[in-house]
């Protein structure tokens, strides 16, 4: 059964702090892996897609990498923005659903 | 283009009373997803639609809960009777499912309290 891992499960930074979020996963047999970001009272939003075969994806100031063998995925924030602040959850995909697992998330504050 | 609607936003109602909570994906989109997201256990599958059959509701918790997909544009999830525990977040996600990776796309979901 996949498992999902995020560390921190919460993180306070000052404006203008490059970070890093982690996730892992016990199985590397996964479709793609997927970061979201959720608001209070909000849904999902997905911020980056990478499929198995990638080793990493950017968009603006996100970038998020992809080491499938070791079970290993980061989002990196450079530059972070009150308005970052925020729910970070990432999910694989596996199984022949290719159902989402979810981690239970990082709870970031940025602190203007 | 609008993005995947559920309704109601918010149901608060009495135990034992029955719950009917609706998706309607993305237009194109052929998979469906209901999730549910507790404190405790964070965001579970309960139920995927793939061309509107059911491929896996092995998440599904008891026999009280129900889904149903009548056509490619909605989708229903139903609790009878309804129990506090059930009290939720409730989210509905669509996506194209095809040889590629494509994204899951949720809704903003149902928060249900069962009093």
């Amino acid at each position: 059964k996949q498992e999902v891992t995020q560390i921190p499960a919460a993180l306070s930074v000052p404006e203008g702090e490059n970070l890093v979020l982690n996730c892992s996963f016990t199985d590397s047999a996964i479709y793609n892996l997927q970061w979201f970001r959720q608001d209070p009272g909000k849904g999902l939003t997905s911020l980056l897609l990478i499929q198995s075969s990638q080793r990493e994806q950017t968009s603006g100031r996100l970038n998020a990498s992809l080491d499938k063998s070791s079970g290993r995925s980061t989002l990196y924030i450079a530059a972070s923005q009150p308005g970052d602040s925020a729910t970070y959850l990432c999910a694989v995909s596996s199984g022949s659903a290719r159902q989402l697992t979810f981690g239970s998330g990082t709870q970031l504050t940025v602190l203007p | 283009d609008a993005g995947v609607i559920q309704s109601p936003r918010h149901e608060v109602t009495e135990m034992g009373q029955e719950v009917t909570l609706r998706c309607k994906p993305i237009s194109g989109h052929n998979s469906l997803f209901w999730y549910r997201q507790t404190m405790m256990r964070g965001l579970e599958l309960l139920i995927y639609f793939n061309n509107n059959v059911p491929i896996d509701d092995s998440g599904m918790p008891e026999d009280r809960f129900s889904a149903k997909m009548p056509n490619a544009s909605f989708s229903t999830l139903k609790i009878q009777p309804s129990e506090p525990r059930d009290s939720a977040v409730y989210f509905c996600a669509s996506s194209l499912f095809d040889r590629g990776n494509q994204p899951q796309h949720f809704g903003d979901g149902t928060r249900l309290s069962i009093l």
